[in-house]
């Protein structure tokens, strides 16, 4: 079966470091472009990054360039999301998803992660 | 950014009504764009692929048509499950951007 499956929620302070992931199974990571969307409370879908784990090529967001740092480890099939900083509006659902055809980088995404709930609080 | 606007925000329905979601992009986006479903508590669900193109296992009431800067997505006749929310997604450009969601809701 295919899948992708997260990491679990998260809580912290302003100002701490994080890092979640998605391991993908059942298929072969490096083919696919894995990518991360963010739902705030109450919101909608924000595309935030894609990254090809084959050779680690990356696309974000201008909304999200320089506030998150996306990453993978093919040696473990694993996407990463990360902050260095954290502020309260990071708080949301975090979802890793994959794109429907291999190595394609003009696709949508066909498997969702579960998501990762990220609450920022002091 | 291609900036994607859906239309209705929220859209009141019965059971068996037939139901049609626009979508429309800022700049011609081709054929380049995906419908999915959410349901609350949910990870997103692929419904359509490029414009048109319904995705294996979803079933046949659901339907995406347009091309170029407009699209939508209809459903023929709306069941109990399909009480969810809606949303466009444009894969054409170099940042891809969703639109702002549409939900359906019991009438």
């Amino acid at each position: 079966e295919v899948q992708l499956v997260q990491s679990g929620a998260e809580v912290k302070k302003p100002g701490e470091s994080l890092k979640i992931s998605c391991k993908g199974s059942g298929y072969r990571f490096t083919h696919y472009w894995i990518g991360w969307v963010r739902q705030m409370p109450g919101k909608g879908l924000e595309w935030m990054g894609i990254i090809y784990p084959g050779d680690s090529e990356i696309r974000y967001s201008p909304s999200f360039q320089g506030q998150v740092t996306i990453s993978a480890d093919k040696s473990i099939n694993t996407a990463y999301l990360q902050w260095s900083s954290l502020r309260a509006s990071d708080t949301a659902m975090y979802y890793c998803a994959r794109h429907t055809t291999a190595a394609d980088i003009y696709d949508a995404f066909d498997i969702w992660g579960q998501g990762t709930m990220v609450t920022v609080s002091s | 950014d291609i900036q994607m606007t859906q239309s209705p925000s929220t859209l009141s329905a019965s059971v068996g009504d037939r139901v049609t979601i626009t979508c429309r992009a800022s700049q011609s986006i081709s054929n380049w764009l995906a419908w999915y479903q959410q349901s609350p508590g949910k990870a997103p669900k692929l419904l359509i692929y490029k414009a048109s193109s319904l995705e294996s296992g979803v079933p046949s009431r659901f339907s995406g048509s347009g091309s170029g800067t407009e699209f939508t997505l209809t459903i023929s006749s709306l069941q109990p499950d399909d009480f969810a929310t809606y949303y466009c997604q444009q894969y054409s450009g170099y940042s891809r951007t969703f639109g702002q969601g549409t939900k359906v809701e019991i009438k």
